[in-house]
């Protein structure tokens, strides 16, 4: 089974900085998707973005940027320019191309927060 | 307006009164699932289906049951709630070829058993 792990339960960023959430996740498969979910206060799911696991180019989407090194089977999300209502839980994860199983694994969060 | 329909957002009851968590989606999508969100561990899968009367149990489906009569209906059903199953639940759907970036989340359910 694969999973999921992000260390870092909670970050906090100066408004305008960088911050990087980190995520790790084990898997035997070759072909995968990985995702970046955020999660405000209102409890709404939002997709951030994805990364197909056969692609070396790292996803990007505006001010959002991943480092995804398969090798070390890492994917970390990069948020420039952070703005306040980037404050949220961010959760990332795994989607195996498996369609007989369990198919999206989800790692445990960081709750990031952004200071004026 | 696409979406996902869960009711209710929030719900107090008492150990081994039985309940169910409503989910309805109105795009026609294969692919539903139970998710359960809880502090420190993430969404953990529930239940999920991938179609009409396809089910198949995700990592924590113990004290839950699910049904798939309806392609837009997957109701969770807990027939004796006990306090371990006080969380934050979500229903998704997707379209079976794009689960995880097509997914739909309802706005949840916060349930608390006493």
């Amino acid at each position: 089974a694969q999973t999921v792990t992000q260390s870092q339960p909670e970050m906090s960023v100066q408004e305008a900085e960088t911050v990087t959430l980190s995520c790790t996740y084990d898997t035997s498969e070759s072909d995968y998707y990985l995702f970046w979910y955020k999660q405000p206060p209102s409890r709404q799911m939002i997709l951030v973005i994805r990364q197909e696991a056969y692609k070396q180019q790292n996803a990007t989407e505006n001010r959002f940027s991943v480092n995804f090194q398969k090798a070390a089977k890492s994917f970390s999300l990069k948020i420039s320019d952070s703005q306040l209502g980037d404050a949220a839980m961010y959760f990332c994860a795994y989607r195996t191309n498996n369609n007989a199983g369990n198919m999206l694994t989800f790692g445990g969060g960081t709750r990031l927060m952004v200071k004026p | 307006e696409a979406q996902v329909t869960q009711n209710p957002r929030y719900l107090i009851t008492v150990t081994g009164k039985k309940l169910t968590v409503t989910c309805s989606q109105n795009m026609n999508h294969e692919y539903m699932s139970w998710y359960r969100q809880d502090p420190g561990l993430g969404l953990r899968q529930i239940y999920y289906s991938m179609n009409v009367e396809v089910t198949d149990k995700g990592d924590v489906p113990e004290g839950y049951k699910v049904s798939r009569k309806e392609k837009r209906n997957f109701p969770l059903i807990l027939e004796s709630p006990s306090p371990n199953q006080t969380s934050l639940y979500f229903c998704a759907s997707s379209p079976l070829d794009r689960v995880g970036e097509k997914l739909f989340f309802g706005s949840g359910t916060q349930l608390s058993v006493l």
